[in-house]
């Protein structure tokens, strides 16, 4: 079963404009993290959270954790057009480090 | 996908036969991932490797999936036999000591069963 859902499932945006993602999740978390995948490609660790912190920055994006409404968001500012991929979450739970990944989002940023 | 290679990147297969992939670490890491990718979809975890050691199995379909971890670096995982179902993405994770919970990912092997 998968821990995240991302939504929107696809967001297409003007290059320059923010691009906002959402994540919601269903049990308790250690952290949650961000990936990118570009087309074909394997993952690209993003940023991790920690279920403690409720914001984090790294470069052009911010991540935000609500543990209570079990939600994150990922905003990716000023977006490129090398920002066109897919986005996952994922989460750690319990005592095991396994990575339980959401569906993605598909993000195009259009020059 | 820096440290992570695999192989082959594509392979096409007719159901029924067999097929293996290879996940090569440029050096050792304790901790290995398998992952199945399906179009559309996020990774899903088949086995967690703790060097020699299998950690978790449970979404491994033993009756025809396999894997085995060669002296706490290499890996391999095989499909026999493969179904039309099995067409996916087969990702190889690593753990880094110093960094645990973040996996880095190889490029992933593209399956197409026909």
């Amino acid at each position: 079963s998968q821990q995240g859902e991302e939504d929107p499932q696809a967001l297409s945006i003007q290059e320059g404009e923010n691009a906002t993602m959402n994540c919601s999740y269903k049990t308790s978390i250690n952290n949650l993290q961000w990936y990118r995948q570009n087309s074909g490609r394997g993952l690209v660790h993003l940023i991790l959270i920690r279920s403690n912190e409720r914001e984090k920055h790294s470069g052009r994006l911010r991540v935000t954790l609500d543990t209570s409404k079990k939600s994150s968001s990922l905003l990716i500012t000023a977006s490129r057009a090398a920002d066109t991929a897919s986005y996952f979450c994922a989460a750690t739970s319990g005592s095991a480090r396994q990575l339980t990944f959401g569906s993605g989002t598909q993000l195009t940023v259009l020059p | 996908e820096a440290g992570v290679a695999q192989s082959p990147r594509y392979k096409i297969i007719e159901k029924r036969q067999s097929v293996a992939f290879w996940c090569n670490p440029i050096s050792g890491h304790a901790t290995l991932y398998w992952y199945q990718q399906i179009l559309g979809q996020g990774p899903k975890l088949l086995i967690q490797f703790q060097n020699n050691g299998v950690v978790d199995d449970s979404q491994l379909p033993k009756d025809r999936f396999s894997a085995e971890r060669l002296k706490g670096v290499d890996s391999t995982l095989k499909i026999q036999p493969a179904k039309l179902e099995d067409s996916a993405v087969y990702l190889c994770a690593i753990e880094l000591a110093g960094a645990i919970d973040t996996q880095y990912f190889g490029p992933g092997t593209r399956l197409t069963v026909l």
